[in-house]
């Protein structure tokens, strides 16, 4: 299984680009990377997924290198009610994907 | 809203009780999921149900005992319970079990082993 690693947190401002970049050096062939955004005492919502290249979908978009051994969501012009625990999750099937501890985002005003 | 409803959304019970987690999804998916996250912890797999049938048991103690009795429905029978099970424990379905078909999350059951 790929294991990830992402920062354990990170600050913003309100209106600011964020990208958290996660790492997966030992990704495999058929690999998917796929994010998840976690509020307090709430289950995770499905952000972005994506195999190869760029993604973009209306809330985020995802970039992922040639050699796959890393992936960056950004998120444009983020608002306060962004702040959240954001997953990074690489795995060929839903059993495969294991939440890590996550990047805690706080946006501050 | 997601789709996905769990019922109670608080419980407490004591070591010697039993009492069953429920899980219902109105998005005609057939995958559902158990999973488990205490504090300061990340999200645990415990289950897997894929059409009803289980296609994964994360090496989950037998005091938790899952059930599936149709694609909508996913129940966690507790017994016997430690008080290092207290944590949320959260539902969620899909499609399908392949990677590419998202996940849809419940609000989760807080549940406290006293």
């Amino acid at each position: 299984l790929a294991k990830t690693t992402q920062p354990i947190s990170m600050d913003s401002y309100e209106g600011q680009e964020v990208n958290i970049t996660c790492s997966h050096n030992n990704i495999a062939t058929n690999d998917y990377i796929t994010w998840y955004q976690q509020f307090p005492s709430q289950g995770p919502r499905f952000i972005i997924q994506g195999y190869k290249t760029k993604v973009t979908n209306e809330v985020a978009s995802l970039f992922i290198p040639a050699d796959r051994k890393s992936s960056t969501l950004s998120l444009p012009r983020v608002s306060l009610s962004d702040t959240a625990v954001y997953y990074c999750l690489v795995g060929g099937s839903a059993r495969q994907l294991t939440f890590g501890s996550g990047t805690q985002l706080t946006v501050l005003p | 809203e997601t789709g996905v409803t769990q019922t109670p959304r608080h419980l407490v019970m004591g070591m010697t009780n039993k009492k069953s987690l429920k899980c219902e999804q109105h998005l005609g998916h057939n995958a559902m999921y158990w999973y488990k996250q205490s504090a300061k912890k990340p999200l645990e797999l415990m289950f897997v149900y894929n059409f009803k049938e289980q296609t994964e048991n994360n090496s989950v103690p037998s005091r938790f005992s899952p059930e599936c009795p149709n694609s909508s429905h996913l129940f966690l029978h507790l017994h016997t319970l430690q008080p290092e099970d207290s944590a949320l424990y959260l539902c969620a379905s899909s499609q399908g079990e392949g990677v590419t078909y998202e996940q849809y999350f419940g609000p989760g059951t807080r549940l406290t082993v006293t």
